[in-house]
């Protein structure tokens, strides 16, 4: 069964940086498309990142780019976000997700990790 | 950016009733669309996807329609545990963009 298992999320001040983690088990992170997916409290989904099974394309979101960072380590199967100038309205639970299908595209994500919450004190 | 809109935010329905939720892209997104559920506390889970393909593991009672602009999600016969809120998403280009949600309760 694939699994993805986020950590790193917590509480920070506006202004300052986290790093999310996403490890990998049972597949080969580099041979898929891995995104990234927030949600406020209470709210729904908003897409923030993306990054194709090459590794060679990133995507991100009008509200994150120039700040936060997506990329990945294939000899720890971890995908990363490196988030700075962090803003109170990045409070959200971050989930990662891998792409269904194998290959360089960005589709669907499926599974999703259980997701870990990022607090950003004003 | 591509607007993806739900309808209805919200429903009530009881167990065994056909529910029917439709997602309208700002423009035409071709088959490029997506289907999860999520259940409090937990991380989505896809359904659907390419507008009509049901993702392994998911009940035959989830089913798919629509391409261009108008797509529906249609659970046939509701059962206890798809008490939950709905997604759908477009794959069309970047950035992607999701639906609003479509909460769906017990009546």
């Amino acid at each position: 069964e694939v699994q993805l298992l986020e950590s790193g999320g917590g509480l920070v001040q506006a202004g300052g940086s986290l790093r999310l983690s996403c490890a990998a088990s049972t597949f080969t992170l580099s041979s898929y498309a891995m995104s990234w997916v927030r949600q406020a409290p209470g709210k729904g989904l908003e897409w923030v990142s993306s990054i194709s099974g090459s590794g060679v394309s990133t995507y991100y979101a009008d509200s994150v780019r120039g700040r936060f960072t997506i990329s990945r380590d294939s000899s720890k199967n971890t995908l990363y976000l490196q988030m700075n100038s962090l803003r109170a309205d990045d409070t959200a639970v971050y989930f990662c997700a891998k792409d269904l299908m194998a290959g360089t595209t960005i589709n669907w994500f499926d599974p999703w990790g259980q997701g870990t919450l990022v607090t950003v004190s004003s | 950016d591509i607007q993806m809109t739900q309808s209805p935010s919200s429903v009530s329905a009881s167990v065994g009733d056909r529910v029917i939720i439709t997602c309208r892209a700002s423009q035409g997104i071709g088959s490029w669309l997506a289907w999860y559920q999520q259940k409090p506390g937990k991380a989505p889970e896809l359904l659907i996807y390419a507008a009509s393909s049901l993702q392994s593991g998911v009940p035959s009672r989830f089913s798919g329609s629509g391409s261009g602009t108008d797509f529906t999600l249609t659970i046939s016969s509701l059962q206890p545990e798809d008490f939950a809120t709905y997604y759908c998403q477009q794959a069309n280009s970047f950035p992607y963009t999701f639906g609003q949600g479509t909460k769906l309760e017990i009546k």
